[in-house]
């Protein structure tokens, strides 16, 4: 079974400053795939960043980055430059990425609040 | 470009009652997926079709639950006797599929519906 477990309820930042919001997986997948969503309080899930489990180098995108560690089983998110609007919940979550469930995994969630 | 788009965004309703969801996924995703979300928990994965088959269901659909993807495009969920435990979001996702998008698949979610059960 997979399991996605996010060990920060909350988390806060000033502005102008960079934050990692921790996540850790379980799985004996060999080949998944691990992604962050962002979650405002309006309710929409906004996609943010994906890490294959073989992929050698991290993702980026913008002012997001995964730092993955494979063999801790990590994959945190690193927010660079943090602005207002990036105040919201934060989900990690993860899929097998050859057969088997197409499902997505989702940890608890961080709610991270910027404040100015 | 239209998003995944759901319908209604909230739903309030009598214990007991039927209610019935719409979700429109994102034109060209021939797959799409049902969540359930309740207060401080991630989403939780209900049911998912590629196309018009359902081809994945969780023990948490119970037999109160049923999905429908007709034609390949929009679905429904609809919850027959509601009881008050089924007071949550429920979300929609939506996903080109695998061999089109590789092995990334990203699923892309719509507002949700929020229902409550009185």
């Amino acid at each position: 079974a997979q399991k996605i477990t996010q060990t920060q309820p909350g988390m806060f930042v000033q502005e102008k400053e960079a934050v990692t919001l921790d996540c850790t997986y379980d799985t004996s997948d060999p080949s998944y795939g691990l992604f962050w969503y962002k979650q405002p309080s309006s309710g929409e899930m906004i996609f943010l960043i994906y890490q294959g489990s073989y992929d050698q180098q991290n993702a980026t995108e913008g002012r997001y980055s995964l730092n993955f560690q494979k063999a801790r089983k990590s994959a945190n998110l690193v927010i660079s430059a943090s602005q207002l609007g990036d105040s919201a919940m934060y989900f990690c979550a993860m899929r097998r990425t050859q057969g088997g469930s197409e499902k997505l995994v989702f940890g608890k969630g961080t709610k991270l609040t910027v404040n100015p | 470009d239209t998003g995944v788009s759901q319908d209604p965004r909230h739903k309030i309703t009598k214990r007991g009652q039927n209610v019935t969801f719409r979700c429109d996924p994102i034109s060209e995703h021939n797959r799409l997926y049902w969540y359930r979300q309740t207060l401080g928990q991630g989403p939780e994965f209900l049911t998912y079709f590629q196309n018009e088959a359902q081809l994945e269901k969780s023990r948490l659909l119970s037999d109160r639950f049923s999905a429908e993807r007709p034609k390949g495009s929009f679905s429904t969920l609809e919850i027959q006797r509601t009881e008050q435990g089924d007071s949550a979001m429920y979300l929609c996702a939506s996903s080109l599929g695998s061999w089109a998008s590789g092995y990334t698949d990203t699923q892309y979610f719509g507002p949700g519906t929020r229902l409550t059960v009185l």
